[in-house]
């Protein structure tokens, strides 16, 4: 069974850094582009971040561009989420998501890139 | 960016409705367009990429149409278990933004 699982949601404060893991099993981890989307509880979905199979290209959402860095360990079938200078906007319930392929391409020409499996998501509060 | 504009936001449908959601795009995304819908308290499942190319398992009677900056997701025949929370998503170019989504409720 294809599973993802997140974890490292955690209330912390503004201005601090936290790490997210996600877990990924049942697939061939190195041969999937992987992403994270956050949605506010209540409200609607942002997609924030992805990188490709290697780690040789990763794209950001302009609200966290600068203070998150998304990686990946293939070895360990695990994705991260890198957050630092976090702001109260930041909180959110983030999923880590498995792409349909394993690099993204954009523009006209490219096969169409669609998030097939989502983990249930970890909970990351900013506050003071 | 690219923004992504759904309409309605909300719809109120009975059971056995046709039900239609707009998604228009800030710029031409020829089909670069994907549908997901999100029960409550529940992750976001794929229904429809390219535009209109059905996910594998999603019922038939849910289909996408559109190119360029306008699509639609059409729901024949609402069901039950189709109440839900429908959003849009441009995977033409990074940032790959999403709509603000459409709540079909009773």
């Amino acid at each position: 069974e294809v599973q993802l699982v997140e974890s490292g949601g955690v209330v912390v404060q503004p201005g601090g850094s936290l790490r997210l893991s996600c877990a990924a099993s049942g697939f061939t981890f190195d041969d999937y582009v992987m992403h994270w989307v956050r949605q506010i509880p209540g409200k609607g979905l942002e997609w924030v971040s992805l990188i490709n199979w290697d780690g040789g290209a990763a794209y950001y959402a302009d609200s966290v561009k600068g203070r998150f860095t998304i990686s990946r360990d293939n070895s360990k079938s695990s994705l991260y989420l890198q957050m630092s200078s976090l702001k109260t906007e930041d909180t959110a319930l983030y999923y880590c998501i498995k792409g349909n392929g394993a690099t993204f391409y954009y523009g006209s020409g490219a096969y169409p890139h669609y998030m097939d499996v989502w983990g249930e998501g970890t909970a990351v509060t900013v506050s003071s | 960016d690219i923004q992504m504009t759904q309409s309605p936001s909300f719809l109120s449908a009975s059971v056995g409705d046709r039900v239609t959601i707009t998604c228009r795009a800030s710029q031409n995304i020829d089909n670069y367009l994907n549908w997901y819908q999100q029960k409550p308290g529940k992750a976001p499942k794929v229904l429809i990429y390219g535009s209109s190319t059905l996910q594998s398992g999603v019922p038939s009677r849910f289909s996408g149409s559109g190119s360029g900056a306008d699509f639609t997701l059409t729901i024949t025949s609402l069901q039950p278990e189709d109440f839900a929370v429908y959003y849009c998503q441009q995977i033409y170019n990074p940032p790959l933004t999403f709509g603000g989504g459409t709540k079909v409720e009773i």
